[in-house]
Parts: structure tokens; C-alpha cells; sequence
């Protein structure tokens, strides 16, 4: 199975920071990396498919990159919207698996 | 697109539950879907997936044996048939429709609770 490894597992941050959150496969996935938003009692929101695509109607604050092992989410401007919990997960083969998950607090 | 999941509830360890998701919106019968459950407090864990006939089906480690996924083209529902069911299944299950070429998962339920406790 193809384990993936986020981090920092939480990061403080103010409005307007920036962020960057990294997400490491344990072999290669090409680019079969998805990267998903969840906020307190919502079930998870697509943000990027195909490690760097964005989902419609996204923010362009929002950006992904990386293949092979390493990927990046990198949140530009940060929004007070923008303050929840973030997860990577690879599409490669199954069984999918999912980061432990990456806390955006507000410093 | 609309899920909407039913089902959940209480059950003591050992026991069985079938989880439904009632789907809207798309081409139910062309889109891979699968289900994701949460532990309170934990991070995301992918369960099974479906492909779209029906005839393939995925399952993660610790639900082989015990879970069975399947889905209806004709009434555009997606089950989730659990049993032996163990303390640690406790989650919150949502269903979730699969974007297509490895794009993940595009639209999720809302998610149904599953409490498995004497």
C-alpha cells in the first residue's frame, strides 16, 4: 500500500499569510494526487486533481505542484474561509490512500 | 449533484448495518463512487470503491470480509453492507462520487454515523 505523509500537521497563520503544506508518497505516483479542504462538522471539498489542476470555482489562491513522490498545496492570501483542515490523497491505485491531515489555525 | 446517505445508527459490536446513498444530479451509472469514513476527531480514511457496473469492487484492509460495496444503475443508490462490525468502524460514512480519471472524489454526502457499542 502507498502511504502518505503530510506536513506540518498544523500550522498558525494570520490573513493575508501564505502557507504551504507538503504531502511525500512512499513510491511514485506520477501525478495522481488530490488535495481536499474540510472545515468542522462539512464533509471534505475537493480543491486540485491531478496534483496541480484546480477543481471549478476554487480560488486561484490556491495552487498545487510536484509529481513523482512530493507535492506541494500552497495557499496564497490566506482568507478567514481558508482556516480549516487540509488532506492529501493518492489516486494512483487502490487501495487510495489518505494524508493524516494538515490543521490552518489562526495565529 | 446531490448524496444523500441513510442508515447509520447504533449497533453492538459483531453486529450488521447497510448504508444507502441516494444519488442526483448525474449520470449515476458512468461515475466510479465510493465511500470514506471519519473517526471522531481522526483524519479521513478511504473504505471501498465501486466501479460503474458494479463488477469491480475495492475494499482497504480492515474491511475485507466484512464490508460489501454495491450500487443500483436503476435506482442510482449506492450500499455499503457491513458486518461483523467492531468498535473501531465507529466513524462518520460519507459516500462520494468519483471525478473521473483518477481526479479523486469531486462531491461528497453529508455522511451518516456509525456508532458500533454495548
Amino acid at each position: 500500500d502507498i502511504q502518505m505523509t503530510q506536513s506540518p500537521s498544523s500550522v498558525s497563520a494570520s490573513v493575508g499569510d501564505s502557507v504551504t503544506i507538503t504531502c511525500r508518497a512512499s513510491q511514485g505516483i506520477t501525478n495522481w494526487l488530490a488535495w481536499y479542504q474540510q472545515k468542522p462538522g462539512k464533509a471534505p471539498k475537493l480543491l486540485i486533481y491531478a496534483a496541480s489542476s484546480l477543481e471549478s470555482g476554487v480560488p486561484s489562491r490556491f495552487s498545487g505542484s510536484g509529481s513523482g513522490t512530493d507535492f506541494t498545496l500552497a495557499i496564497t492570501s490566506l482568507q478567514p474561509e481558508d482556516f480549516a483542515t487540509y488532506y492529501c490523497q493518492q489516486t494512483d491505485s487502490f487501495p487510495l490512500t489518505f494524508g493524516g491531515g494538515t490543521k490552518v489555525e489562526i495565529k | 449533484v446531490q448524496l444523500l446517505e441513510s442508515g447509520g445508527g447504533l449497533v453492538q459490536p459483531g453486529g450488521s448495518l447497510r448504508l444507502s446513498c441516494a444519488a442526483s444530479g448525474f449520470t449515476f451509472s458512468s461515475y466510479v463512487l465510493g465511500w470514506v469514513r471519519q473517526a471522531p476527531g481522526k483524519g479521513l480514511d478511504w473504505v471501498s470503491c465501486v466501479g460503474t457496473t458494479g463488477s469491480r469492487t475495492y475494499y482497504t484492509d480492515s474491511v475485507k470480509g466484512r464490508f460489501t460495496i454495491s450500487r443500483d444503475n436503476s435506482k442510482n443508490t449506492l450500499y455499503l453492507q457491513m458486518n461483523s462490525l467492531r468498535p473501531e468502524d465507529t466513524a462518520i460514512y460519507y459516500c462520494a462520487k468519483g471525478r473521473g480519471n483518477n481526479g479523486g472524489f469531486d462531491y461528497w454526502g453529508q455522511g451518516t454515523l456509525v456508532t458500533v457499542s454495548s
